[in-house]
């Protein structure tokens, strides 16, 4: 069955530190996995998502790289603004289209001013 | 484009009452739906998968009589939780694929429940 964690489950951050979340799963034959943003009481906000062919994603301060074969992902932030702070998720997709999502537990990050 | 609603946002009922919680595609016609559900400090759990025109399929754990889901239309889903108890209190999440794009997930912003 498989697992995803995600480390550390909080972080905190001051303004303008580079920082990495990172996101582990224990069955590495999955289709994508995709990284979200939530914030409190709200539901989800894509921010990348990799194909399993893909090594890595980008898109502005935000790059996603993926080690299908170790099991890893990791989330890159540059520059972290106030604003960033939320609880981001790791999620992968196993299988063909159309099939669930399964979700880590999530990294909170607060970037204090 | 690909936007999914949720109606209530919130919802407030007593111990014992039914409530019913709808999932819409806006802009999009979505062949499947799921239905997750997130306890406070949790991650998100698959409660069902949802195809339109036929029965959902549910997790292991998750009662089917109580948590009713239907899926009339390409752009509706509904669950249903019936004779709720407090414990029923979370926050439910909906999600849809299209068929154009059956690799992603659109969620949408959640329902939170509260039993009393």
């Amino acid at each position: 069955k498989q697992e995803v964690t995600q480390i550390p489950a909080a972080l905190s951050v001051p303004e303008g530190e580079n920082l990495v979340l990172n996101c582990s799963f224990t069955d590495s034959a999955i289709y994508n996995l995709q990284w979200f943003r939530q914030d409190p009481g709200k539901g989800l906000t894509s921010l990348l998502l990799i194909q399993s062919s893909q090594r890595e994603q980008t898109s502005g301060r935000l790059n996603a790289s993926l080690d299908k074969s170790s099991g890893r992902s990791t989330l890159y932030i540059a520059a972290s603004q106030p604003g960033d702070s939320a609880t981001y998720l790791c999620a992968v997709r196993q299988g063909q289209a159309g099939t669930a999502l399964i979700f880590g537990k999530g990294t909170t990050l607060s970037v204090s001013s | 484009g690909a936007v999914v609603s949720q109606h209530p946002s919130r919802v407030i009922c007593k111990s014992g009452t039914s409530v019913k919680i709808e999932c819409r595609s806006l802009d999009f016609q979505a062949t499947t739906m799921f239905w997750y559900r997130q306890f406070p400090k949790q991650s998100l759990m698959l409660m069902a998968t949802s195809n339109e025109g036929s029965k959902a399929t549910y997790e292991q754990g998750v009662e089917k009589d109580k948590f009713l889901i239907n899926h009339a239309s390409l752009t509706l889903s509904t669950l249903t939780v019936t004779s709720a108890h407090p414990e029923d209190s979370s926050f439910y999440i909906c999600s849809a694929t299209s068929p154009l794009n059956p690799y992603e997930q659109y969620f949408g912003p959640g329902t939170r429940l509260t039993v009393t």
